[in-house]
């Protein structure tokens, strides 16, 4: 298994252009969650999904946006780059049905770095 | 809602010391705990994890005991390594939610 896969690693956009980070796994998770990393922040929910056609808003959804067309891919929008929005950013993944020690484990992908000038 | 609050790092040890690393949180219901660790230019990994209070989670020597009467999940180590240099966040989940609340991260640093 790959695990969680992120692309690109690094990226750097100017102010007001969109992309798309891409997300994907391969071990067949229900639920998948996009973080962005701070300084001094920790960690901050972005968006999630509990599985394939439903997403819902975490802490910090302003200027992204998400959809789930399949269980593999969770890809993260940026609407409108703005500065505000340079950060290390992961996809994370879990399994929740089932049981067993590794239910709500949630393994991350190894980031995309992004600079908005 | 849910918070997490870790002490202030960066922390630097020498080999074998004694490490441990606070964590204290406010949660509404039973919350799960976890510590993570992320290496340089990786993301993060579980670490150890416990689900109900007074549960020790352990794992590469690395120890962490639910306290409910403290609101605490203090991350110890008894003989640190130059290779446990990375950052360590503590974390909760609680309810049916499968969102992870963070705190802010530990800079750990062990030098030989």
């Amino acid at each position: 298994n790959a695990g969680v896969t992120q692309t690109p690693k690094f990226q750097v956009l100017k102010t007001g252009q969109s992309m798309t980070l891409q997300c994907a796994q391969d071990m067949n998770h229900e639920y998948m969650s996009w973080y962005r990393q701070d300084p001094g922040m920790g960690l901050r929910l972005i968006h999630y999904s509990v599985g394939a056609g439903i997403t819902d808003q975490g802490e910090v959804p302003n200027g992204y946006n998400v959809s789930r067309s399949t269980t593999e891919d969770f890809p993260l929008r940026l609407l409108s780059a703005a500065p505000s929005q340079t950060s290390v950013y992961f996809c994370a993944s879990s399994k929740t049905s089932g049981g067993g020690p590794k239910a709500n484990e949630q393994f991350f992908g190894p980031g995309t770095r992004l600079t908005v000038l | 809602g849910n918070s997490v609050t870790q002490m202030e790092g960066p922390v630097t040890l020498s080999e074998e010391a004694f490490l441990t690393i606070n964590c204290t949180y406010t949660a509404t219901g039973y919350p799960s705990l976890f510590w993570y660790v992320q290496y340089p230019g990786e993301g993060l990994q579980l670490l150890l994890k416990a689900t109900k209070a007074d549960d020790k989670g352990s794992n590469k020597g690395f120890e962490a005991t639910y306290r409910k009467e403290t609101t605490s999940f203090h991350l110890e180590k008894g003989s640190v390594q130059v290779s446990d240099s990375a950052v360590y966040f503590c974390a909760l989940s609680s309810g049916s939610a499968r969102q992870l609340t963070f705190g802010s991260g530990t800079q750990l640093t062990v030098l030989p």
